[in-house]
């Protein structure tokens, strides 16, 4: 069955530092999708990022890139140069070829200190 | 909009009353999802549509939920006879292919329940 795992409940990181927010998965589909979602106060879910598991490299939007490693089964987010604005709950999620559910991890809130 | 649209953005309710959600998918979206936000938690899927197949309900968590899709866009929850562990943001989503691996969904902003 799968499953995503994030163990990071919360993280503080200092305004234009970098940070990585964790996540593992677990899924016997050798073909998944991986996805990063930034939910701010307002609550609306923003897409961030995309990762196909056949994807030979490390897919990178702006200021986010996630480093993934499929042995480990683990799609880390680095976002680099923090800004106060990203001040929010990170959702890690991921779906299985074939199927529609998207299942989401317990989230990791970010806290970006000026 | 471009965006997905949710209605109403809150919704105040008494226990036992009926309740109904709007959503409004990204125009020409096929899939369309519902799922479930309790306070400081993660997402709950609840229901999918995908064009015009049957939904599969299997996140439902009780018959008094149900969901409709008109004319294969607009999407309707509905909760009946109310429960305050109702009380929740539910989220709806859409997404414009087939059902792929890289099928990314848009959410739209929520509504807020609460049931007194």
């Amino acid at each position: 069955a799968q499953k995503i795992t994030q163990t990071q409940p919360g993280m503080f990181v200092q305004e234009k530092e970098a940070v990585t927010l964790d996540c593992t998965y677990d899924t016997s589909d050798p073909s998944y999708g991986l996805f990063w979602y930034k939910q701010p106060s307002s609550g609306e879910m923003i897409f961030l990022i995309y990762q196909g598991s056949y994807d030979q490299q490390n897919a990178t939007e702006g200021r986010y890139s996630l480093n993934f490693q499929k042995a480990r089964k683990s799609a880390n987010l680095v976002i680099s140069a923090s800004q106060l604005g990203d001040s929010a709950m990170y959702f890690c999620a991921m779906r299985e070829d074939g199927g529609f559910k998207t299942i989401f991890g317990a989230g990791t809130r970010l806290f970006v200190k000026a | 909009g471009a965006g997905v649209s949710q209605s109403p953005s809150n919704k105040v309710t008494e226990k036992g009353k009926d309740v109904e959600l709007r959503c409004d998918p990204i125009s020409g979206h096929t899939a369309l999802y519902w799922y479930r936000q309790s306070l400081g938690q993660g997402l709950e899927f609840l229901i999918y549509f995908q064009g015009n197949s049957a939904p599969d309900k299997s996140g439902l968590p009780s018959d008094r939920f149900s969901a409709e899709r008109t004319g294969g866009s607009v999407s309707t929850l509905t909760i009946q006879r109310t429960q305050q562990e109702d009380s929740a943001v539910y989220l709806c989503a859409s997404s414009g292919t087939s059902g792929g691996v890289g099928d990314t969904q848009y959410f739209g902003p929520g509504t807020r329940l609460t049931v007194l």
